[in-house]
């Protein structure tokens, strides 16, 4: 399996434009996460889906960002309208959720710069 | 709630020498913990997880960690330290068992190598 599959692995847009970073989970997982990764704040998770159904997303900082998942196999976190502070490298990642100690697979994650 | 404490935000070996990341862990349940890998411009990568069985996990490139409930500690050891094992390294513990499996990062150590 070719594992996490995260595009584009590097984003450099101006304040205001509109983001869109693209997932697609190892085959067969069931359960999706977007986490973004910033020195101050550390890994945070933004939302997570199980069956393509968003479960959590008290992460999501503000409206400017939202998350859909129309299918198994494919998952877009958008930002609009992006500002610098939401630089960042966004990582996604999936699992097969039948346990307790289920790990998570992690994507390369997009680094994204917004000017 | 759970939580995860990385007791280290930094350290340095020698080349050859032990390598010990401290972790501590607060939960309600008995835990799921896992230890992650990041190398630079990388993502995340499973080095091992405690899954209630054995106390002592065995995980990738010699690192092992122990689960000790009494201390409630998930400490992560490696004999011997190796340059390539220079990365900053999370301890994770899974939320709990009916909550979708939310891992809760702590904020990670950065482990140096010297040679």
């Amino acid at each position: 399996d070719a594992g996490v599959i995260q595009s584009p692995r590097h984003e450099v847009t101006e304040m205001g434009q509109e983001v869109t970073l693209r997932c697609k989970p190892i085959s067969g997982h069931n359960s999706l996460f977007w986490y973004r990764q910033t020195m101050m704040r550390g890994l945070e998770l933004l939302i997570y889906f199980n069956n393509n159904v968003p479960i959590d997303d008290s992460g999501m900082p503000e409206d400017r960002f939202s998350a859909k998942m129309p299918n198994a196999s494919f998952s877009t976190l958008k930002i609009q309208p992006s500002e610098p502070r939401d630089s960042a490298v966004y990582f996604c990642a999936s699992r097969l959720t039948s346990g307790r100690a289920d790990e998570q697979f992690f994507g390369p994650g997009t680094r994204l710069t917004v000017l | 709630a759970q939580s995860v404490t990385q007791l280290d935000s930094h350290v340095s070996v020698s080349e050859g020498t032990p390598v010990l990341l401290r972790c501590n862990y607060s939960s309600s349940y008995s835990p799921s913990l896992f230890w992650y890998v990041q190398h630079p411009n990388k993502g995340l990568q499973l080095l091992l997880k405690y899954t209630s069985a054995a106390t002592l996990v065995k995980g990738i490139n010699g690192f092992e960690a122990e689960f000790k409930k009494s201390e409630t500690s998930f400490h992560l050891t490696k004999p011997s330290a190796h340059m390539s094992d220079a990365a900053e390294y999370f301890c994770v513990v899974s939320d709990s068992y009916n909550q979708g499996g939310k891992l809760i990062f702590g904020q990670g150590t950065e482990l140096s190598v010297k040679p």
